[in-house]
């Protein structure tokens, strides 16, 4: 099974700020990564799939980049709303895993 | 509108069974990657599950002999039907919809708690 390790644990910024997460696998996942964003109560929501593709109605503030085994999220500028927690996923092999997640919280 | 409605969970002992359900309206289950992931309390995502759109089932490690993965086309359900429940098994179960040939989840439903407990 594919390990995907996401760092930091906890990213503290103020909004305005530039946020740039990092999620790493234990092999090579070409660009099948996707990124999602989880705030409490709520399910999961789909931000970017394949490592660089937006979701629809994604604001542009959010990017991703990398491929193999190293990938990046950024949140150009955060908003108030963006704070919540960031899971990365990997559809490369069976079975799909999901990384620890990166919770982006308000300094 | 693609709507996915989770139902079945609930508390129930150690070894037992439980089926979870989710209803899709807006598009046909048949034609996409479904899956179930669950999240225990104050915990990550863990992927349970998924039916391909050509029928064929992959189960996490953790679940497998113990879980099955379903889906009634007429009715447009997805269903896990879960046996030998263990206290590790409590969570909230959401199911997803992937696309027509990949696991990109788009659409969630809100999820329904399991709790395994005497």
């Amino acid at each position: 099974e594919i390990v995907l390790t996401q760092s930091p644990a906890t990213l503290s910024l103020s909004p305005g700020e530039r946020a740039t997460l990092s999620c790493r696998a234990s092999q090579s996942v070409s660009s099948y990564l996707l990124w999602y964003q989880q705030k409490v109560g709520q399910a999961p929501r789909l931000l970017i799939y394949d490592a660089s593709n937006r979701a629809t109605g994604i604001p542009a503030r959010f990017s991703g980049s990398g491929s193999g085994t190293d990938f990046i999220l950024t949140i150009s500028s955060l908003e108030p709303e963006d704070f919540a927690v960031y899971y990365c996923q990997q559809r490369s092999v069976w079975p799909i895993t999901f990384g620890q997640g990166t919770r982006l919280e308000i300094k | 509108e693609v709507q996915l409605v989770e139902s079945g969970g609930g508390l129930i002992q150690p070894g037992g069974s439980l089926r979870l359900s989710c209803a899709a309206s807006g598009f046909t289950v048949g034609s996409r990657y479904m899956t179930w992931v669950r999240q225990a309390p104050g915990k990550g995502l863990e992927w349970v599950s998924v039916i391909l759109s050509d029928g064929n089932t992959y189960y996490a490690d953790s679940v497998e002999g113990r879980f099955t993965i379903s889906r009634d086309d007429s009715k447009n359900i997805l269903y896990l039907q879960m046996n030998s429940l263990r206290a590790e098994d409590t969570a909230v179960y959401y199911c997803a919809r992937g696309t027509q040939s990949t696991s990109r989840y788009d659409y969630w439903g809100q999820g329904t708690l399991v709790t395994v407990s005497s």
